[in-house]
């Protein structure tokens, strides 16, 4: 089975503080995504990527950063955390680059910023 | 451009009754369509899925869903509820021009005892 594991389930930090959420998956997965989920607007893609060191914006890619430096890590860098970013954040990895291909998600970082 | 629409935002149903999520989209080419389960406090989870062939596919769990190109639908059923299918479900499409899923605004399923 697929595994996505996320660093932290629940996360509180300040606002301005630099924040890194981890998501590594153990499936020799090309595909590697960030959505965040809000109530009433579902999931929403921030960043993702499809090779080591390569990187494609989202929908909603504004307030963030990521980096992917090895296939199984993609991580997500919030530079200055504001309290709009406070959500949660689920992390997804896939194998078919065409697009065809199921996206398996890990259990999510709800964070909180204060 | 592409689109998901899930016009209701919760759905009840007793249990051992028909269930039914609906899930409408808009793409400019062929569409891919998934449907994913979130229970409680967990990430979402794969149900099913349509890329081509057979209108009507068969998941995990009992759901099927079935698309209708000319009413542009991905319909989620199951012929009988269980109070364990109670969860949040979303649809997401892909349009084959584009990199990305789309998902919609998610379906609350309550199966009432």
């Amino acid at each position: 089975d697929v595994k996505v594991t996320q660093s932290s389930r629940y996360l509180v930090k300040r606002t301005g503080e630099k924040v890194f959420l981890e998501c590594v998956q153990d499936m020799d997965h090309e595909n590697m995504f960030w959505y965040r989920q809000d109530p009433g607007l579902g999931l929403r893609l921030i960043y993702f990527s499809y090779d080591v060191k390569m990187k494609e914006k989202g929908d909603i890619p504004e307030g963030y950063s990521v980096s992917r430096e090895k296939k199984e890590r993609f991580s997500l860098i919030l530079e200055s955390a504001s309290t709009n970013q406070t959500s949660m954040y689920l992390c997804a990895s896939s194998l078919d680059p065409g697009g065809t291909d199921t996206q398996y998600f890990g259990p999510g970082t709800r964070l909180t910023v204060l | 451009a592409q689109s998901v629409a899930q016009p209701e935002d919760q759905v009840n149903v007793a249990e051992g009754n028909p269930l039914t999520v609906k899930c409408t989209y808009s793409v400019s080419g062929n569409p891919y369509l998934f449907w994913y389960v979130q229970y409680p406090n967990r990430g979402l989870q794969f149900l099913l899925k349509y890329i081509t062939g057979d209108n009507l596919v068969k998941g995990s769990y009992g759901f099927e869903a079935e698309f209708n190109k000319s009413q542009t639908s991905f319909h989620l059923k199951k012929p009988s509820a269980l109070v364990s299918d109670s969860a949040l479900y979303f649809c997401a499409v892909r349009d084959m021009n584009y990199d990305n899923l789309f998902f919609g605004t998610g379906t609350r399923l309550t199966v009432i005892p």
